[in-house]
């Protein structure tokens, strides 16, 4: 499996900024993700990294507030913009490869409180 | 869509014993994969275990085991011999075969009593 990290680990921001979290990995995989888990609750899927090409995003995310890049193979970014308390979450990257058999594999995650 | 369900928002088990989660799922599709993974306390998402749907044979990983019916859309993990480095938030997960997207279940907190 990937070895998987993300910056920062933690932060404390304030309403209306802007955050960026990178997710770096030590090896080439074609698809990346980002998810948001809110205080107590699952994992959701907000948009998957294209290298290359714009995210996808899902239902109920949308790029102004969630843009994300994709330089290159091992590196994404996803910046949380104009946040409100609602933002705090949990977001985690994760990644896979080619082969519809692989595995996503998660990095350790960015724990985020807006005040 | 697809849904994923655990019905187990928490379960206990005693050091050295056995406990079962439980998981059920909803699709059309005849072909794709299952997973569990466990979430401790530090927020790391840790793949347990995979079954994929078109194997008969459930999936083992020493002490982890999965119960896969795929007439009853059920996945449930049995964890033998429980551990306290076992405790931790467990979530199901499906993907479909041709599509990348996992969805979880709502995820059990399992706790394991000294």
């Amino acid at each position: 499996s990937a070895v998987i990290s993300q910056k920062p680990s933690r932060d404390i921001c304030q309403r209306g900024t802007s955050l960026t979290i990178q997710c770096q990995v030590d090896s080439q995989v074609t698809m990346m993700f980002w998810y948001r888990q809110q205080p107590g609750q699952s994992l959701t899927l907000i948009a998957t990294a294209n290298q290359g090409s714009e995210a996808t995003y899902e239902s109920g995310f949308v790029i102004d507030k969630f843009p994300i890049s994709r330089p290159n193979l091992t590196f994404s970014t996803l910046t949380v913009s104009n946040m409100s308390p609602e933002d705090s979450s949990i977001y985690l990257c994760s990644v896979a490869g080619a082969s519809y058999q692989e595995t996503q594999y998660f990095g350790p995650g960015t724990r985020l409180l807006v005040l | 869509a697809q849904t994923v369900t655990q019905s187990q928002p928490e379960m206990s088990v005693q050091e050295a014993e056995t406990v079962t989660l439980s998981c059920t799922y909803d699709t059309s599709e005849s072909d794709y994969y299952l997973f569990w993974y466990k979430q401790p306390p530090s927020r790391q998402m840790i793949l347990v275990i995979r079954q994929e749907a078109y194997k008969q044979q459930n999936a083992t990983e020493n002490r982890f085991s999965v119960n896969f019916q795929k007439a009853a859309k059920s996945f449930s993990l049995k964890i033998s011999d429980s551990q306290l480095g076992d405790a931790a938030m467990y979530f199901c997960a499906f993907r479909e075969t041709s599509g990348s997207r996992l969805t979880f279940g709502e995820g059990t907190q399992l706790t394991v009593n000294p």
